[in-house]
């Protein structure tokens, strides 16, 4: 079954900070890796695609990575404008699902000043 | 540019009651997706959209249909609405059909309460 997981659940970071959040997946045959931020009450914003292992993206102070089995979101020096949910998914290229995003839980980032 | 628009932002229903919540992909956009997030199950797929014609269903019951019109605008529909729908409705849209894998852009989402 394809399915992502995401952690922490939760993370809180000092301003300036650094850390990383993780996306593991079990997909059948990735098409594609997306990554998302939302904030509270509002529709998730597009960051990133990655399409194969050793693929790297960044803008800002975000860089997101991947691997056969897991994606990482590297945040440097954080801001407390940083602060969202920052969700994962991927796009199977095989499979009942296929085409769709199946998403993770989400990782809530809070940047205290 | 405009970005994905999604009416009403908010509604309330009551259970048994009918919804139809609408969206606009971006300009040019040809594929549109549904998606449910609640705070429970994070965000599930709907349905998919590409040129007048559902590609993809995800697994809701019967109750959840939609529709695209061939200006690529897309409508849903909820019947028999039950206090579990309760939820944010996500609509998204991309240049291509999504399962090529192209970038895939979310509106604000209509939410929706039933009591």
């Amino acid at each position: 079954e394809d399915q992502v997981t995401q952690s922490p659940e939760a993370l809180r970071l000092q301003e300036g900070e650094s850390s990383s959040l993780n996306c593991s997946y079990t997909v059948s045959g990735l098409r594609g890796l997306f990554w998302y931020r939302q904030d509270p009450g509002k529709g998730p914003e597009f960051l990133f695609t990655l399409y194969s292992a050793g693929e790297e993206k960044e803008k800002e102070r975000l860089k997101a990575t991947l691997t056969k089995k897991e994606s990482f979101l590297h945040i440097t020096a954080p801001k407390p404008e940083d602060s969202a949910t920052y969700l994962c998914a991927v796009q199977a290229a095989y499979g009942g699902s296929q085409g769709n995003l199946i998403f993770g839980k989400g990782t809530k980032l809070s940047v205290k000043p | 540019k405009a970005g994905v628009t999604q009416t009403p932002r908010y509604l309330i229903k009551t259970r048994g009651q009918q919804v139809t919540l609408s969206c606009s992909p971006i300009s040019g956009h040809r594929s549109v997706s549904w998606y449910q997030q609640t705070p429970g199950q994070g965000l599930q797929f709907l349905f998919e959209y590409f040129s007048e014609t559902q590609r993809n269903k995800g697994n809701f019951p019967g109750r959840f249909s939609g529709r695209q019109f061939s200006n690529s605008r897309s409508e849903m529909n909820v019947s028999t609405l039950e206090l579990g729908d309760s939820a944010l409705y996500l609509c998204a849209s991309s240049s291509r059909d999504i399962s090529s894998g192209n970038t895939i852009y979310f509106g604000e989402g209509s939410w929706l309460t039933v009591v």
